[in-house]
């Protein structure tokens, strides 16, 4: 089983519409959790990171359930640009050592 | 300003050769990483430094691959013996400091295509 776990999608939205993305992991140990987007054949960039309170950058909300070892993406209103890869990444490790752990990535393609 | 960059930008080698990715980190940034993306798969953490010192290389996945840092900027990557299943997406990272939290945002580089042959 992998540590983080999404559906890989595809996604294909129309434009304006709302869609979520879901991801699970598996060590209860994680300490910090983010979202990543990744455009076709580029690098990984952040996205925004994730909180227990729930955060909004925008038309994006990411939530945390620690006690469900779950974390969401909530896209508003999208855009024909929100089209790629998003990927779910959580942190781990102690003092000042540690590595993120990347999902498999959920493809979202926003049609016209 | 100058993000990571990452040499080449494609590698096309045969079964069995050697082969050096090289990363050069945002200036400043202590802390470097590597990881490696297949198709259709998320990034697979290979290797972390903090300064010059490999802190965690428990990602590497044989002992064909080794990675330096000597003089705690610039990193190479180094596969020895390639095999077909080495062909990835061979990514590297820095961050200001090492950990989690604003300060230890890792910023990408776009990434050394490796394909064997």
């Amino acid at each position: 089983r992998k540590e983080v776990e999404q559906d890989p999608g595809p996604f294909n939205v129309p434009e304006g519409a709302t869609v979520a993305f879901n991801c699970t992991y598996s060590n209860s140990a994680s300490q910090s959790f983010f979202w990543y987007r990744q455009d076709c054949r580029k690098e990984p960039k952040l996205l925004m990171s994730v909180y227990s309170s729930g955060n909004e950058d925008g038309r994006f909300t990411a939530q945390l359930n620690r006690a469900s070892q779950y974390i969401s993406l909530l896209i508003r209103d999208s855009k024909l640009s929100d089209s790629a890869t998003y990927l779910c990444v959580v942190f781990h490790g102690s003092g000042n050592t540690g590595k993120l752990i990347f999902g498999q990535g959920t493809t979202l393609q926003v049609k016209p | 300003g100058a993000g990571v960059s990452q040499t080449p930008s494609n590698k096309v080698t045969e079964k069995g050769k050697y082969v050096e990715l090289r990363c050069d980190p945002i200036s400043g940034h202590t802390a470097l990483y590597w990881y490696r993306q297949s198709l259709g798969q998320g990034p697979e953490f290979l290797i972390y430094f903090q300064g010059t010192g490999a802190a965690d290389d428990s990602g590497l996945p044989n002992d064909r691959f080794f990675a330096v840092r000597p003089e705690g900027s610039v990193s190479t990557l180094k596969i020895q013996r390639t095999e077909r299943g080495d062909s990835a997406v061979y990514l590297c990272a820095s961050s200001l400091v090492p950990g989690q939290g604003a300060r230890r945002e890792q910023y990408f580089g776009p990434g050394t295509r490796l394909t064997v042959t």
